[in-house]
């Protein structure tokens, strides 16, 4: 089976950087993905880890260990505009488009 | 402009209604995928269609049907509305392939069942 774990929520502060971690516990996957969420809005995708390593994305970056089970996102230089949910998502074994979700990470930004 | 639409956004209904949430996208995507979203619980997939008059369950596929009968459009269908399916869903589309293809998601449906 699979299972994704990721804090409920985290405070942060303005200008400031901050890291949301993803685990998952899963036979196999084919890559994991971070999407953001507004309050009210729909997920909108920020990254795609297939490969271990970190992937840099302006201010935000994602990095995947698949041997540890383990991922993050930094986000730098945190605007207002970036309190929102992160969410983590696994690409099933046998499908890329296939995906299993976590319950999302709630950031909130303070001045 | 790229986009995947719902509708209706809200929509307030009694136990045992019919009622269609209508989903289009116009990326001429072949995935598209409904989704349920309640607090506490990441999305969970309800159903899927990988092309037109192909798809499958999800997750949690009880008490929705759906059908693909053009490609740009997957309306759900709750045949007799229960007050456990009080949620926001959302439809999304991708393209399909190898590699990690991004879903879009439309604005989300609120839906009460009273």
């Amino acid at each position: 089976g699979q299972n994704i774990d990721q804090p409920t929520e985290m405070t942060a502060t303005e200008g400031a950087i901050v890291q949301i971690n993803c685990t998952y516990q899963t036979s196999g996957f084919n890559g994991l993905f971070w999407y953001q969420q507004h309050a009210g809005e729909a997920p909108t995708f920020l990254s795609y880890n297939v490969l271990d390593g970190l992937e840099e994305k302006g201010r935000f970056s994602s990095f995947l260990s698949r041997s540890k089970g383990y991922s993050y996102l930094l986000l730098k230089e945190l605007q207002m505009k970036d309190s929102a949910s992160y969410l983590c998502a696994v690409s099933r074994e046998d499908s890329n488009y296939q995906l299993i979700w976590g319950a999302g990470t709630k950031l909130i930004i303070k001045p | 402009e790229a986009q995947v639409t719902q509708n209706p956004r809200y929509l307030i209904t009694v136990t045992g209604k019919k009622l269609t949430v209508t989903c289009s996208q116009n990326m001429n995507h072949e995935y598209m995928s409904w989704y349920r979203q309640d607090p506490g619980l990441g999305l969970r997939q309800i159903y899927y269609s990988m092309n037109v008059e192909v798809t499958d369950k999800g997750d949690v596929p009880e008490g929705y049907k759906v059908s693909r009968k053009e490609k740009r459009n997957f309306p759900l269908i709750l045949e007799s509305p229960s007050p456990n399916q009080t949620s926001l869903y959302f439809c999304a589309s991708s393209f399909i392939g190898q590699g990690g293809y991004e879903q879009y998601f439309g604005p989300g449906t609120r839906l009460t069942v009273t």
